[in-house]
């Protein structure tokens, strides 16, 4: 089955820095990334995803990339704000496999003013 | 609050107790899906239905069970068998059209041992 690693576990940036968080997927077969922001106690958010057919989206200071080839992804942050502090998933899911997210393991992300 | 209501938010469980965590959606969602997250880990796949009367098996669904009776619903039993219940469980739905498998979640459940 799928499996999604995730780097780094933690980040620490000043304020106004760009973040980047890395994930990896072993199943050529996945087709649909998204990105999860998750605060403490709360339910995770979708923040931004992207499909195989895509090599790149953005959505104002937050972008995501995709490497078909070598089965990887990324998140971009930029101008980063202490409100951008929080636990960031990756996932990658299949149409066909009734649409289930196999998550990476999270980035705690800590934006230092 | 997102369509997806779970119930309820603090839950504690006996040794030897069954306990049943609520998941109900309005979003008329096909697929809905359950995560237990332990700390400092990602969401791991317990059980997942997508149409009533059929669920399948997610990564770690030992010690689980689920029912699909209603679209609406989809209720998470936690056994006696699980050994380490102790855990956030978070439920969420998808409308599982092609192009949109966007998933939505439920604001979880904290579940703890006595």
């Amino acid at each position: 089955g799928e499996n999604v690693e995730q780097h780094p576990s933690t980040l620490s940036v000043q304020e106004g820095d760009s973040a980047v968080i890395k994930c990896t997927y072993s199943d050529s077969a996945s087709n649909y990334f998204p990105w999860y922001k998750q605060e403490l106690g709360k339910r995770p958010q979708l923040i931004i995803d992207i499909r195989s057919n895509v090599g790149e989206k953005k959505d104002q200071r937050i972008a995501v990339t995709l490497n078909k080839t070598a089965k990887h992804f990324s998140l971009h942050i930029t101008e980063t704000q202490p409100e951008d502090s929080a636990v960031y998933f990756c996932a990658a899911s299949h149409y066909n496999q009734g649409g289930k997210l196999i998550f990476g393991q999270g980035t705690e992300l800590s934006v230092k003013p | 609050d997102g369509g997806i209501t779970q119930s309820p938010k603090y839950l504690f469980r006996k040794e030897g107790q069954n306990v049943t965590l609520s998941c109900e959606q309005n979003l008329n969602h096909d697929a809905m899906y359950w995560y237990r997250q332990d700390p400092g880990q990602g969401l791991r796949l317990i059980y997942y239905s997508q149409i009533v009367n059929d669920f399948q098996k997610g990564d770690i669904a030992e010690g689980y069970s689920v029912s699909r009776e209603k679209k609406e619903s989809f209720p998470l039993t936690v056994t006696s068998a699980q050994k380490n219940p102790t855990a956030f469980y978070l439920c969420a739905s998808s409308p599982l059209d092609r192009g949109d498998e966007k998933l939505f979640f439920g604001s979880g459940t904290q579940l703890s041992v006595l």
